[in-house]
């Protein structure tokens, strides 16, 4: 059973659209965390969200924690080419075991 | 501040022979993670261990493949009698507990 999963799986869209990436559980987390890997490189920490609804903005990313802190999404505005990647969202494992848990991926084109 | 450091970043093995993949976490950090990364894939949990114990292995083959984290020095992802289906890169992450994990650059390992 995935316990985080992310939707869409594949997305590619033109410059200038705006987009959102969900990552939904049926379990409650303490936190989440967004990750973007580009090609070759490592996943980089993008940003993490604790309390239920909170709202973080980076640029053009605004990211959004669930009210109940069992989904989070990623809205990104007016979408560059230096936006392409593999959007990845991670929790600490709801029973407490200290390890991460990951979804499987956003995967994003964003064509010029 | 160092951050989470993977060596070597390409590493060439003949089917048979072994890879040792090296990761040295963050200062601090006594978490870490193993993950590998099939082209075009997201990443798959390998194991996650803190100083000196594998807290879980779940999804590590249970044949050929090891790892530990030594009390002092890297963390080591073993590989023994590499088949070509071995070929992947492998991401190294840590934490300092189960949150905001870090990822090193990886290691692309090519069986030939």
């Amino acid at each position: 059973t995935q316990l985080l999963e992310q939707s869409p799986q594949f997305l590619s869209i033109q410059e200038g659209e705006n987009l959102t990436v969900y990552c939904n559980s049926s379990s409650v987390f303490s936190s989440l965390q967004w990750y973007r890997q580009e090609p070759g490189e490592g996943p980089v920490l993008l940003v993490t969200v604790v309390t239920g609804g909170e709202v973080k903005k980076l640029k053009r990313l605004t990211f959004q924690f669930g009210d109940a802190r069992k989904d989070s999404s990623l809205h990104i505005t007016a979408a560059q080419p230096g936006d392409t990647g593999l959007y990845l969202c991670a929790g600490p494992q709801p029973s407490n075991t200290g390890k991460l848990i990951f979804g499987q991926g956003t995967t994003l084109q964003v064509k010029p | 501040n160092a951050g989470v450091m993977q060596n070597p970043r390409h590493l060439v093995r003949r089917r048979g022979q072994e890879a040792r993949l090296r990761c040295s976490p963050m200062k601090g950090h006594s978490h870490v993670y193993w993950y590998r990364q099939l082209p075009e894939e997201g990443l798959k949990f390998m194991v996650y261990l803190q100083k000196e114990n594998i807290i879980d292995e779940s999804g590590m083959p249970k044949e050929r493949f090891s790892a530990e984290f030594p009390k002092e020095g890297p963390s080591i992802l073993r590989i023994q009698q590499v088949v070509r289906g071995d070929s992947a890169a492998y991401f190294c992450a840590s934490s300092m507990t189960d949150t905001e994990a870090f990822f090193g650059q990886g290691t692309r390992l090519t069986v030939v």
